[in-house]
């Protein structure tokens, strides 16, 4: 089975702007999380997506939002860029709504000049 | 909600010998515990996981002991080699069962010295 897809690796944007991040779960599975790891903050929770309906939210500014397609494909848009949003995006994936084991994609790293 | 606190934050071993890395949590509802590893310009690969219902686990050098009384849970690494060399995350759910809600330590960074 392929594992988690995340496009792109690599991003720079500057402030004001807004970014869109992709993720591809592993075949079967419908929960996406996601999540954003700073050196300062480490890993911290962003928000769960199962069958399309976002399950959970992190402490994020509404500036941080997602959506899940009918593929289990999930996005994540980030508006108005700040500095601090610089980080490694990932996404967790796993088969259904119960606490299961999470496999995490590769992340996506955005810079924020 | 869940707090996660790991240490050590860093911890230098000779290849051969253990390593040992403590975390503990703070609801004792949590009832699932994985350990991640993540190498540089990677994601977090889990290495092992562990539920309430068991006291142990291992998978050949790899070992996790969970102590429910206590609220604390243990990765345990023998006969270390190079290649361990990484950044190891404890992890527990945040809220119910039911959730992919996962609250991480801060990590530790693990150098194994040849």
């Amino acid at each position: 089975k392929a594992g988690v897809t995340q496009t792109p690796r690599y991003l720079i944007k500057t402030r004001g702007q807004q970014v869109t991040l992709s993720c591809s779960p592993i075949s079967g599975h419908r929960s996406v999380s996601w999540y954003q790891q700073t050196p300062g903050q480490g890993l911290q929770f962003l928000f769960e997506y199962f069958s399309e309906t976002q399950r959970n939210k992190g402490n994020f500014p509404g500036r941080f939002s997602g959506r899940q397609f009918s593929n289990s494909r999930s996005e994540m848009n980030v508006s108005t860029l700040e500095l601090g949003d610089s980080a490694l995006y990932l996404c967790a994936t796993k088969p259904g709504a119960s606490t299961d084991t999470q496999y995490f994609g590769p992340g996506t790293r955005l810079t924020v000049l | 909600g869940e707090n996660v606190e790991q240490h050590p934050s860093t911890l230098s071993v000779q290849e051969g010998d253990s390593a040992v890395i403590k975390c503990t949590y703070s609801d004792s509802a949590s009832n699932y515990f994985p350990w991640y590893k993540q190498e540089l310009g990677k994601g977090p690969q889990l290495i092992i996981d562990i539920r309430s219902n068991v006291g142990e686990k291992k998978d050949q050098r790899i070992a996790v002991t969970l102590n429910k009384t206590a609220k604390h849970f243990s990765l345990h690494i023998t006969e270390t080699q190079p290649e361990d060399s990484a950044v190891y995350f404890c992890a527990a759910p945040d809220g119910s069962s039911n959730t992919g809600k996962l609250i991480f330590g801060q990590g530790t960074t693990l150098q194994v010295k040849p």
